[in-house]
């Protein structure tokens, strides 16, 4: 059964402090990675697909990397406004369309 | 651009009574649908899926029903709630494909009372 176990559970971070967040999945053969931001009271916002090991996006201070195990959703010098709950979630098994979710990663950024 | 809605934004439900929230899909045609419910602190969790209009595939059985009587309109209904259906709903859309990604409604927060 795929899994995704996202870490930590909760990151306090400083502005301009700069971390990791972490999504390790067990699927039966890769088929994307996706990874969202949700804010509180609010619906998943889309950020990246990663497809291959050793493929990376960026997006303003936001860079998520993927190996053949995990993905790193790497934030730098962060901001108040990038608090908020950081999501990954892989393709189910084929046959079925939707997304199995991590639990994911709360951030609180301080100024 | 493709926009998603979903609503009521909250509803508060004495146990027992029938339900129905909706969501709409604008911009886009013959999306995938998709119902999720978010529990506290927890992942999400597929709920339906819809790959075209009359198509509905159950993940969880339970006493929700979920029905798609127009292209890119997805209703979630009860005829009776239980306390366990609080939680938070989201409706998501995705183009058809492999690997698409998924995108969301803002929710409808959803109590039991």
């Amino acid at each position: 059964e795929d899994q995704v176990t996202q870490s930590p559970e909760a990151l306090r971070l400083q502005e301009g402090e700069s971390s990791s967040l972490n999504c390790s999945y067990t699927v039966s053969g890769l088929r994307g990675l996706f990874w969202y931001r949700q804010d509180p009271g609010k619906g998943p916002e889309f950020l990246f697909t990663l497809y291959s090991a050793g493929e990376e996006k960026e997006k303003e201070r936001l860079k998520a990397t993927l190996t053949k195990k995990e993905s790193f959703l790497h934030i730098t010098a962060p901001k108040p406004e990038d608090s908020a709950t950081y999501l990954c979630a892989v393709p189910m098994d084929t046959g079925r369309r939707a997304l199995t979710f991590g639990s994911g990663t709360r951030l609180q950024v301080q100024p | 651009s493709q926009t998603i809605h979903q609503w009521p934004a909250t509803l508060v439900q004495p146990v027992g009574s029938p339900l129905s929230l909706e969501c709409t899909v604008e911009g886009t045609s013959n999306p995938n649908l998709y119902w999720y419910r978010q529990a506290a602190g927890r992942g999400l969790q597929l709920l339906f899926y819809s790959v075209g209009i009359g198509q509905i595939s159950s993940e969880v059985p339970q006493n929700l029903s979920a029905s798609r009587p127009q292209d890119r309109q997805f209703i979630l209904s009860s005829k009776k709630l239980l306390l366990s259906d609080s939680g938070f709903y989201l409706c998501a859309w995705s183009r058809k494909g492999l690997n698409q990604p998924q995108h969301f409604g803002d929710g409808t927060r959803l109590s039991i009372l």
